[in-house]
């Protein structure tokens, strides 16, 4: 089975503070990404990898940065956490085959910033 | 830009019944679409992936349908338990939407013993 594995399942982290949220899968997909998930809000795409060292946007970047080094990684940065970006954050990875492929999801990363 | 809803927002049925979740989309131009489970404070559990030239998929007591033209999937969950309680989210690939899923809202499912 693929495996998406998040690093963390519960931070807590004090304003200001950088933080690293990390990712890794097993099976070898091109796309990774990042999503974030708020109560009312539902899933929102903070970035996602299609190769190494490549990223794009998603629809609510601000605040975060990401880092692809190796296509088994991609790690979520909080440059300098903010309360607003408590949240529940999920990493997900899918081979560049959209049509026969579909999404693997990690267990999650509950943060708190404090 | 596609949309994706899911009714029912919530539902509550006893133990035994048998029950069906819907999700509609707005454009029909997909690959794919993927059911999940997500359990409180947990990340999200793969349960089906159809894909566009699909008209069902099956796995143990769920069965997912796709009606690509008329942009509906069912997800039927037979003879339903009480470990089946947690949120389902329905979510589509869209042809011009590149790698992003777009996401329901999802059903909270919730089976009494």
């Amino acid at each position: 089975d693929v495996k998406v594995t998040q690093s963390s399942r519960y931070l807590v982290k004090r304003t200001g503070e950088k933080v690293f949220l990390e990712c890794v899968q097993d099976m070898d997909h091109e796309n990774m990404f990042w999503y974030r998930q708020d109560p009312g809000l539902g899933l929102r795409l903070i970035y996602f990898s299609y190769d190494v060292k490549m990223k794009e946007k998603g629809d609510i970047p601000e605040g975060y940065s990401v880092s692809r080094e190796k296509k088994e990684r991609f790690s979520l940065i909080l440059e300098s956490a903010s309360t607003n970006q408590t949240s529940m954050y999920l990493c997900a990875s899918s081979y560049l085959d959209r049509k026969n492929y579909g999404y693997t999801f990690g267990s999650g990363t509950r943060l708190t910033v404090v | 830009k596609q949309e994706v809803t899911q009714i029912p927002a919530a539902l509550s049925v006893p133990e035994g019944e048998n029950l069906v979740l819907n999700c509609s989309f707005t454009d029909s131009a997909i690959y794919n679409l993927q059911w999940f489970r997500q359990d409180p404070g947990k990340g999200l559990t793969s349960l089906l992936l159809i894909q566009s030239s699909q008209r069902e998929q099956t796995s143990g007591r769920l069965n997912a349908s796709l009606d690509k033209s008329s942009g509906r999937s069912t997800l039927y969950i037979a003879a339903s338990q009480p470990g089946d309680s947690a949120t389902y989210l329905c979510a589509v690939i869209g042809e011009t939407s590149g790698s992003r899923l777009t996401f329901g809202e999802g059903t909270q499912l919730t089976v009494n013993p």
